[in-house]
């Protein structure tokens, strides 16, 4: 079993549509989350970040994290065609000087 | 957000010299950088992690003597392939640890450069 799980997609909605991008989780000690969205050929940028349990905002944005369940999520507002990615998911352990342990990034298309 | 700047973006080389790429923070000095390797359609994979002054820290299955890395600044690292071989062909992309304000010594978080487009032909 994967330390984290990302559903691949490819995932195709309209636009405007809302979208919920997801992963899951087996290491209960992880602590910080990440949302990284990486457009073709070009390196992942960092769209959110979390610590522990909870929601945050940003714009068209929201990350939740429900440590409880080990499960995680991004939703993307009104989305756009420019919103046409692959969004990766990325968490660590507590502690200044953990690497980061990715999901395998979910493609996002928006059509018009 | 910080900015990391990555360089060549491509590059192709013949089969059997070295190429290097080099991985700026522009804006912020970085102790630790991280190099990895991206296959198409496929998620990140750590190479190893770089520290100014001292010597990287190598995955499980990387091979040190053929991706050399080099830390010699808090604002440069470079990955050197050495020997390269059509195999070695990858998008090769570099990130540096950024400490966030008022998140304590465990508040910080990872910035990725554009990426580098290796062939080796």
């Amino acid at each position: 079993q994967k330390e984290v799980e990302q559903d691949p997609g490819p995932l195709s909605v309209p636009e405007g549509a809302i979208v919920s991008l997801n992963c899951t989780y087996s290491n209960s000690a992880f602590q910080y989350f990440m949302w990284y969205r990486q457009y073709s050929r070009k390196g992942p940028e960092l769209l959110m970040y979390t610590y522990s349990s909870g929601n945050k905002e940003d714009g068209r944005f929201t990350a939740q994290v429900d440590k409880s369940s080990k499960y995680i999520s991004l939703f993307i507002r009104d989305s756009q065609p420019s919103d046409s990615a692959t969004y990766l998911c990325a968490m660590r352990l507590s502690g200044g000087y953990n690497k980061l342990i990715f999901g395998a990034g979910t493609r996002l298309a928006v059509h018009p | 957000g910080a900015v990391v700047s990555q360089h060549p973006s491509w590059v192709i080389c013949k089969s059997g010299t070295s190429v290097k790429i080099e991985c700026r923070s522009l804006d912020f000095q970085a102790t630790t950088m991280f190099w990895y390797r991206q296959f198409p359609k496929q998620s990140l994979m750590l190479m190893a992690t770089s520290n100014e002054g001292s010597k990287a820290t190598y995955e499980q299955g990387v091979e040190k003597d053929k991706f050399l890395i080099n830390h010699a600044s808090l604002t440069l690292s470079t990955l050197t392939v050495t020997s390269a071989h059509p195999e070695d062909s990858s998008f090769y992309i570099c990130s540096a640890r950024v400490h966030l304000n008022g998140q304590g010594s465990s508040g910080n978080t990872i910035y990725f450069g554009e990426g580098s487009w290796l062939t080796v032909v």
